[in-house]
């Protein structure tokens, strides 16, 4: 069935160091792929998007290329920030019936000073 | 912008009790609620869907006996784990759609970490 895979954290990063967090996925179909950030605390809100092959989704500095040859989303930012701690999730959508997101198992980031 | 309020966020149950989750639209009505699982390690996973005013949607594998949901209002919807067992410790997570955000527009709560002892 579709699935997301995504690398196991925590990734712990110091200050200004480049993140990449892996995310493969599995799918009968060409799906939309999201990131999604929860802050301690919080719900998961919707980082950014990308809703067909090389699309790229960027915001707040994060970016996620789709890329259907190698089935991959895989996020990025050149420079982290202590605010950046957070468990990131990745997950894909197909369009019709009620848009059931499915989810990786999410990758905590520590980002130290 | 949309906030869906989610609680408890922590619980400790003894086993066989029933425990209830509440997750809440704030200004604005959510007429579709999902609910989420999450075991340690492993993905958020659908557990059910439901409609103000109508029966909840059951992903395959999900007891509906056990895992009770109501959406009475456009602005509250419930989870209530029935005769827990510790197997049913988990993370719990609510989300509804949000109004004006085109398709893939979502608001989560923060989630429920049950623990059943």
């Amino acid at each position: 069935g579709d699935s997301v895979t995504q690398m196991e954290g925590p990734v712990t990063l110091s200050e200004e160091a480049f993140l990449t967090i892996n995310c493969t996925y599995t799918a009968t179909g060409y799906p939309s792929l999201f990131w999604y950030v929860q802050y301690p605390g919080e719900g998961l809100q919707l980082l950014l998007k990308a809703t067909k092959a090389d699309d790229k989704g960027s915001n707040k500095g994060f970016e996620a290329t789709y890329r259907k040859e190698t089935t991959s989303f895989h996020l990025e930012k050149g420079s982290v920030q202590v605010s950046d701690s957070a468990v990131y999730f990745c997950a894909l959508q197909f369009s019709g019936g009620y848009n059931k997101l499915i989810f990786g198992a999410g990758t905590r980031l520590a980002v130290h000073p | 912008g949309a906030v869906v309020s989610q609680h408890p966020s922590r619980v400790i149950c003894k086993s066989g009790t029933s425990v209830k989750i509440e997750c809440r639209s704030l200004d604005f009505q959510a007429t579709t609620m999902f609910w989420y699982r999450q075991f340690p390690k492993q993905s958020l996973m659908l557990m059910a869907t439901s409609n103000e005013g109508s029966k909840a949607t059951y992903e395959q594998g999900v007891e509906k006996d056990k895992f009770l949901i109501n959406h009475a209002s456009l602005t509250l919807s419930t989870l209530t784990v029935t005769s827990a067992h510790p197997e049913d410790s988990s993370f719990y997570i609510c989300s509804a759609k949000s109004p004006g955000t085109g398709v893939y527009g979502y608001t989560f709560g923060s989630g429920t970490r049950l623990t059943v002892v």
